[in-house]
């Protein structure tokens, strides 16, 4: 089945540690995009790469970095510098960056600072 | 600039009865206008689009929406509310910037549907 696959659904992590979040997709979508949802916000747009090996910052890439070393992989890690890490991550992917095509979702991976 | 702007933060409804969700936009050019689902705890999913074509776009679990320019709306409708339709609903817009694309997402609308 074609979809788009995040791990691990839930992580915890110690303050001050790197933690990194898988997002797999089989679509082969050129455009892949990292989201952070707080409760009672819409989504805000933290990174996205439009093809392999490029990526831009989106509105909140403060203390997050990315790569795109594959079509199929779009990992995310959230640094020691992100000061309120906690919360709801979403990865997606569309066939391009064009404002008219639907992004599909994965099911979301939900960081927790302890 | 563009913006959304969900009208209601929470909807309650009976099972049975109509749903409306309310979103307004604003944009300098032709936007592209969205509505998504996401149930707890996961990803969103599509419920329909519009992009320029004919202004009542019908979605999936007889869920609609109408594009009124006039308004600068974008609303969801469904005529009978079901117990699975509980979630929480998403107006996005997405609009040509300075530098491509840029879509916002709404702060979301949570729906609950009473037995």
């Amino acid at each position: 089945d074609g979809g788009i696959t995040q791990s691990p659904k839930y992580l915890f992590r110690k303050e001050g540690q790197n933690v990194t979040l898988s997002c797999e997709q089989n679509l082969n979508h050129d455009a892949m995009y990292w989201y952070r949802q707080d409760p009672g916000q819409g989504l805000r747009l933290i990174y996205y790469s439009q093809i392999v090996n490029d990526f831009q910052k989106g509105d909140i890439a403060e203390g997050y970095s990315v790569s795109r070393e594959k079509k199929e992989s779009f990992p995310l890690t959230v640094t020691s510098a992100q000061k309120n890490p906690t919360a709801f991550y979403l990865c997606a992917s569309s066939t391009s960056t064009s404002g008219d095509t639907e992004a599909f979702f994965g099911q979301g991976t939900r960081l927790t600072v302890v | 600039a563009q913006s959304v702007t969900q009208l209601d933060s929470h909807v309650s409804v009976s099972e049975g009865t109509p749903v409306l969700l309310r979103c307004n936009y604003s944009s300098s050019y032709s936007p592209s206008l969205f509505w998504y689902v996401q149930h707890p705890n996961k990803g969103l999913q599509l419920l329909l689009k519009y992009t320029s074509a004919a202004t009542l776009v019908k979605g999936i679990n007889g869920f609609e929406a109408e594009f009124k320019k006039s308004e600068t709306s974008f609303h969801l409708t469904k005529p009978s509310a079901h117990m699975s339709d509980a979630a929480e609903y998403f107006c996005v817009v997405s609009d040509l910037n300075t530098g491509g694309f840029k879509t916002i997402f709404g702060a979301g609308t949570r729906l609950f549907v009473k037995a």
